[in-house]
């Protein structure tokens, strides 16, 4: 069975633009979460997707998004981007039951984003 | 609160054990993870516990579990150099709610020969 996989692997944005990177979550997983790395402040929790809807959310400002497509796909955006977004954006996939917590979460390679 | 501590650096020699230590606050906590991550990489689920168990061994990997101390160990029998990485001990919280993981800053081992 395929990992999940993110896109693009690198990515170099300038200071106020925009970007969205993508998830594919392992087949037959139907939730999505994601989680920033930096090396001051680690591994922190942005959001989580199940079927679709967002059902859980880190403390990160309203610059960062997401959403959840019907087969499970999820991208997530982060506008006007400053220099501390920098960071490694790692995606967890996991089976997802509709009210229940799902034992073991599976993470991707990451997405390395760089701020100019 | 939330909040999970480890060391941050662990030298050991090559077939030595190696014991990464970690503690959590969160007593609700229902299950605890531990993740490998190697450099440039994203993170390896290595194996996790339920807080109703104390031990839970796999293969050369052993967690043990003091819920009372809220103490998680993890523990590497016969080290290789291919174990050198950064190893993240995280909690999920009953109140976090559904998949939401908290982690340690990453214990990072190093082995050498």
């Amino acid at each position: 069975k395929a990992g999940v996989t993110q896109t693009p692997r690198y990515l170099i944005k300038t200071r106020g633009q925009q970007v969205t990177l993508s998830c594919s979550p392992i087949s037959g997983h139907r939730s999505v979460s994601w989680y920033q790395q930096t090396p001051g402040q680690g591994l922190q929790f942005l959001f989580e997707y199940f079927s679709e809807t967002q059902r859980n959310k880190g403390n990160f400002p309203g610059r960062f998004s997401g959403r959840q497509f019907s087969n499970s796909r999820s991208e997530m955006n982060v506008s006007t981007l400053e220099l501390g977004d920098s960071a490694l954006y790692l995606c967890a996939s996991s089976l997802g039951l509709a009210g229940v917590p799902s034992y073991e979460q599976y993470f991707g390679p990451g997405t390395r984003l760089t701020v100019t | 609160g939330e909040d999970v501590e480890q060391s941050l650096f662990l030298s050991v020699r090559e077939g030595d054990s190696s014991v990464i230590n970690c503690t959590y606050t969160d007593s609700s906590s229902t299950y605890l993870y531990w993740y490998k991550q190697e450099p440039g990489a994203g993170l390896q689920l290595l194996t996790y516990i339920f807080s109703n168990m104390d031990m839970k061994q796999d293969q050369r990997l052993t967690v043990l579990l003091n819920k009372k101390d809220k103490h998680l160990s993890l523990r590497i029998a016969d080290t290789q150099t291919g174990d050198s990485a950064i190893y993240f001990c995280a909690e999920r919280p009953l109140s976090g709610g559904y998949n939401k993981l908290i982690f340690g800053a990453g214990t990072r081992l190093a082995v050498h020969p």
